[in-house]
């Protein structure tokens, strides 16, 4: 079974300020998801990203997948107090079709 | 809008007691998913559901059990509870393979005393 690392594990940082999570594996993967939790909530999907070395933007959000598929990043511009939450990437298991195997999180807290 | 709807936000209970966890979901997705989600831990797949009576189980299926009568409701079921099963447990649906969104409930805080 492939394992997901995230990195890091917790992050604080001021309103205004800018940040980069990663989500890392040995492992080559057809796609990858990042969701992100806010405190209370289930996690929802915030992209899914397909093609090496593809790059999506969501607002003040950029999420870039690696050439070799391995790995992916969250940048985050600005952050907010509304961007508190654990972010979590997922990938499909390369064992069994409709599995997916989420990463452990980065929490993230934003103050004001 | 799409939906999914867990019984309980917050649950106490004793060891040794039968636990009914409940999800149910609008959006007609064969796929339903019983997760639980722990500190560090990341979420971890208990039981999923590919169609009405159809079950596998995931990567920690040991003291569950899950149940699909209905294709909108997913139950998760702890025969006996015990402490190590305090934990926080969401449920998610899909409608098709694994590269497609999961949709989450708000989950279920499960204390076990």
């Amino acid at each position: 079974t492939q394992l997901l690392e995230q990195s890091p594990q917790f992050l604080s940082i001021q309103e205004g300020e800018n940040l980069t999570v990663y989500c890392n594996s040995s492992s080559v993967f057809s796609s990858l998801q990042w969701y992100r939790q806010e405190p209370g909530e289930g996690p929802v999907l915030l992209v899914t990203v397909v093609t090496g070395g593809e790059v999506k933007k969501l607002k003040r959000l950029t999420f870039q997948f690696g050439d070799a598929r391995k790995d992916s990043s969250l940048h985050i511009t600005a952050a907010q107090t509304g961007d508190t939450g654990l972010y979590l990437c997922a990938v499909a298991d390369v064992a069994s079709y409709d599995k997916v195997i989420f990463g452990p999180g980065t929490s993230l807290s934003v103050i004001p | 809008d799409v939906k999914v709807t867990q019984s309980s936000r917050y649950l106490v209970k004793r060891t040794g007691e039968k636990v009914f966890l409940e999800c149910v979901q609008d959006m007609d997705h064969e796929n339903m998913f019983w997760y639980r989600q722990d500190p560090g831990l990341g979420l971890r797949l208990i039981y999923f559901s590919y169609d009405v009576k159809m079950k596998e189980k995931g990567d920690i299926p040991e003291g569950y059990s899950v149940s699909r009568e209905k294709k909108e409701r997913f139950s998760l079921i702890l025969e006996s509870a015990s402490t190590n099963q305090t934990s926080m447990y969401l449920c998610a649906s899909r409608l098709g393979t694994s590269g497609d969104t999961q949709y989450f409930g708000p989950g279920t805080r499960l204390t076990v005393l």
